[in-house]
């Protein structure tokens, strides 16, 4: 399969837990973004990183979530002290350089208690 | 601020039947949109795009119209069929990221 992969697919914490979700994107794809989905709406931007360098945050990205890609390969998303609120499916996508299409992994659904 | 949006949350369409789904937008400087389905569970699927030097873009079963003049963005699809359930979004293209709208339910009924 050479879609994009997140890892894992669901994931439940307790409020107050740090989490960590990780996103492989297309191998040849240099741009990988961030985005949250809640129930009933579209996904909202977060992040995105074109290589190693982290381009753009959106105002929604509380100083709590933190996003790497070191290698320009795969990248992480982190969320510490998890709240109630965090409650959402992240999805990550990717695209070549010069390409608007992005391509969208399976998303990794995050429930906190 | 300026938004992307749909006008029908949920589309009942007969199996066999075409199904339009319509979006609107409020960006004029907006040169790109694409059309993703998601079905439960699943991330957006990539479905069709169009750039706003077209007016139409057909793909297999789908055909996507651009009306520039009233910032309206439509989605046809061809003798529905029962796989085509989903929710479908329209995104716009803003500086390198996707900003979409609410979303549309088809529901496919045989």
């Amino acid at each position: 399969d050479t879609g994009v992969s997140q890892d894992p697919r669901h994931k439940i914490t307790k409020r107050g837990q740090n989490v960590t979700f990780r996103c492989d994107p297309i191998s040849e794809h240099n741009r990988l973004y961030w985005y949250r989905q809640t129930l009933g709406q579209g996904p909202e931007f977060l992040t995105y990183f074109q290589n190693e360098a982290q381009l753009e945050k959106s105002r929604l990205l509380s100083d709590r979530f933190s996003a790497e890609r070191p290698k320009g390969s795969f990248s992480t998303l982190e969320i510490q002290r998890t709240e109630q609120g965090d409650s959402a499916m992240y999805l990550c996508a990717s695209s070549g350089d010069g390409l608007y299409e992005q391509y969208f992994g399976p998303g990794t659904r995050l429930t906190v208690t | 601020g300026e938004s992307v949006g749909l006008h029908l949350p949920t589309l009942s369409v007969q199996e066999g039947d075409n199904s339009i789904i319509n979006c609107a937008y409020s960006n004029s400087a907006s040169d790109y949109f694409i059309w993703y389905k998601q079905e439960s569970g699943k991330g957006p699927q990539f479905i069709i795009d169009i750039r706003s030097n077209m007016d139409k873009r057909q793909g297999q079963r789908v055909t996507v119209l651009l009306n520039k003049t009233v910032k309206h963005l439509s989605l046809q699809i061809a003798a529905t069929q029962p796989g085509d359930s989903a929710v479908y979004f329209c995104a716009e293209n803003s500086w390198g990221k996707l900003q979409f709208g609410a979303g549309t339910q088809v529901v496919v009924t045989p």
